[in-house]
């Protein structure tokens, strides 16, 4: 099994929709990530967050929420689905502290096309 | 504000010859770390190497090593010996200290294709 799962991997939807991806793992990380891939763009950071009490906006938040139910879950949220939200969202974890070089460790991804 | 810049969108490669993927960055934080990701067509994200900014030798793993020019700030990736299956989109990435605490942000990539 992955250490990092996502759930959904494929989703269509329609817009206007409410969506959530689930991410869970099992590695330990107290650090949790998403990202959202678009071609010729690379990964741009959503949101993130280094314990369950702490949640932070990336560079692209707009559109988007986030919850850490606990240290291994981390949903990401699009409360009203639009066409140009359609990507590759991935979820990532790291361990803290400051001997460790903050490798992140994907998930699977999950593709998203909003109609 | 940091920023991570890959300026080949696509690179060609003949197999078994060695390649440069070119990153460069900016950013005011002493204290930073590079990475270098690999994406194949099945689409996951595979760790290659790491850098970190105090290291004064350039890194290695295996086939790929890690060009560090610090007063560049570039940290180019190459990899030796090109084979069929390095064919992928490559991403350089920067893990620093930003508004709102360290993060990790990523360039836009380079495709490269290695040719028989």
């Amino acid at each position: 099994d992955a250490d990092v799962t996502q759930t959904p991997r494929n989703r269509i939807t329609k817009t206007g929709k409410r969506i959530m991806l689930e991410c869970s793992q099992t590695k330990g990380h107290d650090r949790m990530y998403w990202y959202r891939q678009d071609p010729g763009l690379g990964l741009q950071l959503i949101y993130y967050s280094f314990d369950v009490k702490d949640i932070n906006k990336g560079e692209i938040s707009d559109g988007y929420s986030v919850s850490r139910q606990a240290q291994a879950k981390f949903s990401l949220s699009l409360e009203s689905a639009i066409p140009n939200q359609t990507a590759l969202y991935f979820c990532a974890t790291s361990v803290g502290g400051g001997q460790n070089t903050g490798e992140l460790f994907f998930g699977e991804g999950s593709r998203l096309t909003v109609l | 504000a940091q920023k991570i810049t890959q300026t080949q969108p696509g690179m060609f490669v003949q197999e078994k010859e060695a390649v440069t993927l070119d990153c460069t960055y900016d950013t005011s934080d002493q204290s930073y770390g590079l990475f270098w990701y690999k994406q194949p067509s099945s689409g996951e994200m595979i760790f290659l190497i790491y850098q970190g900014s105090y290291d004064e030798q350039n890194a290695t793993e295996g086939r790929y090593s890690l060009n560090f020019q610090k007063a560049r700030k570039s940290a180019n990736l190459v990899i030796s010996a090109s084979q069929l299956g390095d064919s992928a989109m490559y991403f350089c990435a920067m893990r620093g200290r930003d508004t709102g605490g360290f993060k990790t942000i990523f360039g836009a990539g380079t495709r490269l294709f290695v040719k028989a």
